[in-house]
């Protein structure tokens, strides 16, 4: 596999369920992202861990949980989401998250549809 | 604080004819500008990049973009477009001293044969 993937792709849950996103970066970058893309709406940064760190949080609800166990992997632990949290969740990555110069290689993206 | 504002949230052109996408930028800072592809069920993929070199910057896929400070502008351009060119392209930009990067509410291209 190379560049960033996601899985799983598609995914349709319940406001009640628990489940997790997952992406891996096969490129040896250091800093990873999470996205919302909504309809009609600009593309939301949510979390960024740059060498595993957590360093940015925009506001996300706590119904979000992030996880980064090494610079490869990154996961979103959802729980109790709500209808409008349906959307297309696009991991990121980048080589650092400190200059900006280098631009994100992003992955497919999850589609999300919370029922 | 910086912005970008996507003037058009559609574009139609014919097969063959110039494509012009246009993208305005707020930025505090000497920016860093960015422009991405996003074809239907994919994640974004960079077509170019601007980051204080040459203003004109030439990208993938015959894609090009001029940096303007004057009109504060980084318009994406391709003399003749082409079918698969078909997608939403997303205008960035990011300032300061990391890589926060601002995006666009994105331009549907369609390209009518």
């Amino acid at each position: 596999e190379t560049g960033v993937t996601q899985t799983p792709r598609h995914l349709v849950m319940g406001m009640t369920n628990k489940k997790s996103l997952k992406c891996e970066q096969h490129l040896g970058h250091n800093a990873m992202y999470w996205y919302k893309q909504s309809a009609k709406k600009p593309l939301e940064l949510m979390f960024v861990y740059n060498f595993k760190e957590q360093t940015e949080n925009n506001s996300v609800p706590s119904r979000f949980s992030p996880e980064c166990p090494n610079s490869s992997h990154l996961f979103l632990h959802l729980h109790t989401l709500q209808p409008e949290d349906s959307a297309l969740y696009l991991c990121a990555s980048s080589q650092e998250w400190s200059s900006r110069y280098n631009e994100q290689f992003f992955g497919p993206g999850t589609r999300l549809t919370v029922l | 604080a910086q912005s970008v504002t996507q003037l058009d949230s559609h574009v139609s052109v014919s097969e063959g004819t110039p494509v012009l996408l246009r993208c305005n930028y707020s930025s505090s800072y000497s920016p860093s500008l960015f422009w991405y592809v996003q074809h239907p069920n994919k994640g974004l993929q960079l077509l170019l990049k601007y980051t204080s070199a040459a203003t004109l910057v030439k990208g993938i896929n015959g894609f090009e973009a001029e940096f303007k400070r004057s009109d504060t502008s980084f318009h994406l351009a391709k003399p003749s477009a082409h079918m698969s060119d078909a997608a939403e392209y997303f205008c960035a930009v990011g300032s300061g001293g990391y890589q926060k990067v601002t995006f666009g509410t994105g331009t549907k291209l369609q390209v009518i044969p």
